[in-house]
């Protein structure tokens, strides 16, 4: 079993939907949960991260863990064609992060 | 915004041939990293450094050597560059920030390297 797991989609919503992305993990040992957003042709850049379990709120976006679930998702609101990006999932293992093999967003307007 | 570059951005090359990416940044990070990324794939990471004249290696097996000679100039280098290694390379660097995650990783732009 990989220690992250996505769905590598691809999603296609419209413009100003609420959009939900979603990654489950094996280790309860993990702590730190990242959301990375890589436009084409670009590296990752980090957008958001959370502790545990919870909620985190980032204007239209939200991080949430469910640490009794192992489950971590992503959800933005009000999905802009901007956002079109593949979003990967991480998390902190010693030195290195672990990934999710990402999720395609496509938004249409 | 990071400030993290590597070159080229992309490379097309023979089998056999050695190659070195460039990877440099100007935060004064210490910890730099290597990931390779196939697509659909996972990053994962090949080496990784704590500083000047420390390197190791990643979880995932890499013909790939690196050297940090200066803490802001992280190369990559393949002796022999064959098929196998076409991939895209992404150079990362990391600081601690306080009441985050201990690695919050910033990452170049990547390099494509397709090795025919």
């Amino acid at each position: 079993q990989k220690e992250v797991e996505q769905d590598p989609g691809p999603l296609s919503v419209p413009e100003g939907a609420i959009v939900s992305l979603n990654c489950t993990y094996s280790n309860s040992a993990f702590q730190y949960f990242m959301w990375y957003r890589q436009y084409s042709r670009k590296g990752p850049e980090l957008l958001m991260y959370t502790y545990s379990s919870g909620n985190k709120e980032d204007g239209r976006f939200t991080a949430q863990v469910d640490k009794s679930s192992k489950y971590i998702s992503l959800f933005i609101r009000d999905s802009q064609p901007s956002d079109s990006a593949t979003y990967l999932c991480a998390t902190q293992a010693g030195t290195a992060l672990i990934f999710g093999k990402g999720t395609t967003l496509s938004v249409s307007s | 915004e990071a400030d993290i570059y590597q070159t080229p951005r992309y490379l097309v090359i023979g089998t056999g041939k050695k190659i070195t990416l460039e990877c440099s940044q100007t935060m004064g990070h210490d910890k730099m990293y290597w990931y390779q990324q196939d697509p659909g794939m996972e990053l994962h990471l090949i080496h990784y450094s704590y500083g000047v004249n420390s390197t190791e290696k990643g979880d995932l097996s890499s013909e790939s050597t690196v050297s940090r000679i200066r803490t802001e100039h992280f190369p990559l280098t393949l002796e022999s560059a064959r098929p196998s290694h076409t991939s895209q390379y992404l150079c990362a660097s990391s600081e601690w920030v306080g009441g985050g995650p201990s690695e919050t990783q910033y990452f170049g732009p990547g390099t494509r390297l397709l090795v025919l």
